[in-house]
């Protein structure tokens, strides 16, 4: 299965944008791109996911690059609540499995 | 309804005992899994049950046992646990093949030591 490599920790100011990003450089083409994220003391949940074009939904906007080695979860207006971990993840496209990388625990500071 | 239901929330049980962890869904989704997460780790990927028949078994040792009575329900069954068995174990589902159209729901989960 495809690895994603991605920063152990990042901080952000309140109100600003965030960008997080995910090496995931052996991606096969049939892998999509799943980004979720856990908060404290709470089970993972579903923040966004693409296959080659870019992404946008009420929560984040996904930015998948060109050869699609390498992805950026963005937040356009980080908050308080969005300090969690944020795992990017690899999915078969017909499997029924997925797993977590190491993940990269934001610190949002008000 | 977008809720996956895991009960007990924390659970204590010596290494002698049998107990079970129940995950519940009314989504109508129709793949249902296991995860074990120790502190400040990832989760890890157990077991996987598609269409109430185990696909995924992540080589786990047999004193879990998972069963999928009905498309809603997921039971995990412990029996003769060690201390390193202590996690968070959480539970998740899918309408089907996680990747193209499905993301996964995932519930609270239970908080297993074990003394």
């Amino acid at each position: 299965d495809a690895k994603t490599t991605q920063p152990n920790s990042m901080e952000s100011n309140e109100e600003e944008p965030v960008h997080l990003p995910c090496n995931h450089s052996t991606i096969s083409g049939t892998d999509y791109i799943h980004w979720y994220r856990q908060l404290p003391s709470q089970g993972p949940e579903y923040v966004i996911h693409g296959l080659t074009s870019n992404v946008n939904n009420r929560m984040a906007s996904l930015a998948i690059a060109e050869d699609r080695k390498s992805s950026t979860l963005i937040l356009h207006r980080a908050t308080l609540r969005d300090a969690a971990v944020y795992y990017c993840i690899l999915t078969i496209y017909n499997f029924n499995k997925f797993y977590f990388g190491s993940g990269t625990k934001l610190n949002v500071k008000p | 309804d977008t809720e996956v239901t895991q009960t007990p929330k924390h659970l204590v049980m010596g290494m002698t005992n049998k107990k079970s962890l129940k995950c519940e869904q009314h989504m109508g989704h129709r793949a249902m899994y296991w995860y074990k997460q120790k502190a400040k780790k990832p989760p890890e990927l157990m077991f996987v049950y598609s269409y109430e028949k185990l696909s995924i078994n992540e080589s786990v040792p047999s004193r879990f046992s998972p069963e999928c009575p009905n498309s809603s329900l997921l039971n995990l069954h412990l029996h003769a646990l060690q201390p390193e068995d202590s996690a968070l174990y959480l539970c998740a589902s899918s309408q089907g093949q996680v990747g193209k159209r499905s993301e996964a729901f995932f519930g609270q989960g239970t908080r297993l030591t074990v003394v």
